[in-house]
């Protein structure tokens, strides 16, 4: 069974950093781009960032590239995204989810993880 | 990059056919075949619906079904039902190798 469970949400100042981590099982993690989705509470679905297979690419939304950074640990099973000089624009449920076709189209999604920026 | 744009929201009776329309540009959906749709209940977590325009996963019901005609894409549920009652998000790879989502519509049933 194919399993994402996202950890690492917490309530965070102004200007502070995260890390999130998303575990997956069930299916060979190296072999799929991943991505990094968040929704603010009550909002729509906003993408963050992905990543390619190896590591060796990533993409980032213009509102984060400089600040985050998606990165991967395939012995581990692990997908991460630091978050750093966070605003409370920031804040929201963070999913990670399984890109199948290598285009951007997402068939499994983690349960999420909140990220609440406030002083 | 701009959110794709979608009606806020659709209703519909029980059995009654709908229809989502997305709006893009030439710089996503026009551009590439790779349009999603999803659906989300409150409180969960996405569902992929439709992918490559109009191609549905495993699982999905035939009653959801997608299109695209230049710069707009279309998602038409057929047959309508309780349980179809959501919010819905199309998705379109970009020119900039990014994603963009669609502002979300609430069907009502």
């Amino acid at each position: 069974e194919v399993q994402l469970v996202e950890s690492g949400g917490d309530l965070v100042q102004p200007g502070g950093s995260l890390r999130l981590s998303c575990e997956v099982s069930g299916f060979t993690f190296s072999s799929y781009w991943m991505s990094w989705v968040r929704q603010a509470p009550g909002k729509g679905l906003e993408w963050v960032a992905n990543i390619n297979q190896g590591g060796s690419e990533k993409y980032y939304v213009d509102s984060v590239r400089g600040r985050f950074t998606i990165s991967r640990d395939n012995a581990k099973n692990l997908l991460f995204l630091q978050m750093n000089s966070l605003t409370a624009e920031d804040t929201a449920v963070y999913y990670c989810a399984r890109d199948p076709y290598s285009s951007s189209q997402f068939d499994y999604w983690g349960q999420g993880t909140l990220v609440t920026v406030s002083s | 990059q701009s959110a794709l744009t979608q009606p806020a929201s659709v209703s519909g009776s029980p059995g009654q056919s709908i229809t989502i329309s997305c709006t893009g540009t030439s710089s996503d959906i026009g551009a590439y075949n790779y349009v999603s749709w999803y659906q989300q209940h409150p409180g969960k977590a996405p569902k992929l619906m439709i992918y490559d325009v109009n191609d549905r996963p495993s699982g999905v019901s035939n009653r959801f079904s997608g299109s695209k005609s230049g710069n707009t894409a279309s998602l038409t549920i057929s047959g309508l039902q309780a349980e179809d009652e959501a919010d819905y998000y199309c998705s379109s790879y970009t020119s900039s190798s990014t994603l963009v989502f669609g502002t979300g519509t609430y069907v009502t049933v």
